[in-house]
């Protein structure tokens, strides 16, 4: 098993470009989520979705849209890229609900100029 | 408002000594606590968890501890290695009811000296 992955690695964005990160699964987790994690702040849930067709917005949704159109991948898109989204990202999948350890993939450093 | 508090950034102990990292929270209908730790350029990785219906939960040099009254938990790692330097990472949820909704800390800094 792959487990969860992510691409890019590393992204470079100028202010007001889109993007889509992906991410994708292979352990046939129901639930999957986005985090940004910045200095000082830890981990802050961007969006999550409890099954394919089942999205819901997290602490900081404002700026990203997700979907999820299969059980494996659950892409996170900037609409119009902005300084403050220069974080690093992590995609993250479960078999249960909040009580279930999560499985997170190695992350993607965007930065935004 | 944050709802998990670490209020230690960091944390510096010498090899074979205990490291405890604590964690506060604020809303009393989490009743799931989960540790996470994670190394530089990698995501983070489960470590231990704790029901809040338990006070205590080990798992080889690992041990949480729950004070429901106090709205506290701890990491004991005894002894430390080396290999435990990362930032660890406390999180908190309201259960199965609660989907995937997990409200992390920010994290404490682990280094083990020699």
């Amino acid at each position: 098993n792959a487990g969860v992955t992510q691409t890019p690695k590393f992204q470079v964005l100028k202010t007001g470009q889109s993007m889509t990160l992906q991410c994708a699964q292979d352990m046939n987790h129901e639930y999957m989520s986005w985090y940004r994690q910045d200095p000082g702040m830890g981990l802050r849930l961007i969006h999550y979705s409890v099954g394919a067709g089942i999205t819901d917005q997290g602490e900081v949704p404002n700026g990203y849209n997700v979907s999820r159109s299969t059980t494996e991948d659950f892409p996170l898109r900037l609409l119009s890229a902005a300084p403050s989204q220069t974080s690093v990202y992590f995609c993250a999948s479960t078999i249960g609900g909040g009580a279930s350890e999560q499985y997170f993939g190695p992350g993607t450093r965007l930065t935004v100029t | 408002d944050q709802q998990v508090k670490q209020n230690s950034p960091s944390l510096s102990v010498q090899e074979g000594r205990i490291s405890i990292l604590n964690c506060d929270y604020t809303n009393s209908m989490f009743d799931y606590f989960l540790w996470y730790k994670k190394y530089p350029a990698e995501g983070p990785t489960f470590l231990i968890s704790i029901s809040s219906i338990k006070d205590k939960n080990e798992d080889g040099r690992f041990t949480v501890f729950l004070n429901k009254s106090a709205k506290h938990l701890s990491l004991h790692i005894v002894p430390s290695q080396p290999g435990d330097s990362a930032v660890y990472f406390c999180a908190a949820s309201g259960g199965y009811s609660s989907a995937s909704k997990i409200i992390f800390g920010s994290g404490t800094r682990l280094s083990i000296r020699p």
